[in-house]
C-alpha cells in the first residue's frame, strides 16, 4: 500500500511569513498534484508535477518534486490570509485512475 | 473544466436510515469516484464508478452500505445505508479532468450528520 505522509499537519502563522509544507514516501509516483480545499467546498487543484527535480510556480506558491519522485514540497512565500485551507498531496501512478491523498496540511495564516 | 454540483449540500438524519447522495455533472465522463472525509482529515475513496459496469470499492467499503448507481455519463447516485454517527462525514464526488493525467474535479461535497 502506498503512503503520502506530509507535514506539519498544522501550521499557523502570521502574514507575510514564508512557509514550506513537506509530502513524503517510500514509494514512487509518476506524478504528484496539490489541492488547496476551503471549508464548505471540495479540494480545488493547484498543480501536477511530473519529472524528478521539476519546479513550478503559481504566483507565491513553489511546489517541487524530488528528484527520485517519491516527495515534494510546497513553499508559499509572505503568506496572506487568502492562503488559508487545507492542502493535499496526492499521489499518481500510470495507468492507474485512483489517487492516493496525503493526511493534509491544515494552514491558518493570522493577520 | 467541469463543473459539479451535489445534492444535498447538508443533511442530518437519524441512525438507521438512509440517505442518498446525487452528483450531477455539466459534461461527459467515463468515470466518477466516490470519497469520504471525516471532520479535518484527508479524503479517502469509497469507490469508483464507471458507466454501464458495478463500482469498484476500495478496501473496507461494501456495495450494501454504499450502494452506487451509474444510469448515465453525467450522473451518479451514493446512498449511505443504515446509518450510524460513524458515517457523519463529508461525501465528495469527483471526475477526472480529462488532461490525461490523473487530475481531478472536485464537487462541494455533502455534509452528512447522523444523530
Amino acid at each position: 500500500t502506498q503512503l503520502l505522509e506530509q507535514s506539519p499537519q498544522f501550521l499557523s502563522i502570521q502574514e507575510g511569513e514564508n512557509l514550506t509544507v513537506y509530502c513524503n514516501s517510500s514509494s514512487v509516483f509518476s506524478s504528484l498534484q496539490w489541492y488547496r480545499q476551503e471549508p464548505g467546498e471540495g479540494p480545488v487543484l493547484l498543480v501536477t508535477v511530473v519529472t524528478g527535480g521539476e519546479v513550478k510556480k503559481l504566483k507565491r506558491l513553489t511546489f517541487q518534486f524530488g528528484d527520485a519522485r517519491k516527495d515534494s514540497s510546497l513553499h508559499i512565500t509572505a503568506a496572506q490570509p487568502g492562503d488559508t485551507g487545507l492542502y493535499l498531496c496526492a499521489g499518481a501512478n500510470r495507468g492507474a485512475q485512483k489517487l492516493v491523498f496525503g493526511q493534509g496540511t491544515r494552514l491558518t495564516i493570522n493577520p | 473544466s467541469a463543473v459539479i454540483s451535489q445534492k444535498p449540500s447538508r443533511d442530518i438524519c437519524q441512525r438507521g436510515t438512509s440517505l442518498t447522495i446525487q452528483c450531477q455533472v455539466d459534461s461527459q465522463v467515463t468515470m466518477m469516484f466516490w470519497y469520504r472525509q471525516q471532520p479535518g482529515q484527508s479524503l479517502t475513496l469509497i469507490a469508483t464508478a464507471n458507466q454501464g459496469s458495478e463500482a469498484t470499492y476500495e478496501s473496507g467499503f461494501v456495495i450494501d452500505k454504499f450502494p452506487i448507481s451509474r444510469p448515465n455519463l453525467t450522473f451518479s447516485t451514493l446512498t449511505v445505508s443504515n446509518m450510524s454517527p460513524e458515517d457523519s462525514s463529508i461525501y465528495l464526488c469527483s471526475v477526472e479532468t480529462g488532461t490525461g493525467g490523473s487530475e481531478q474535479f472536485f464537487g462541494p461535497g455533502t455534509r452528512l450528520t447522523v444523530l
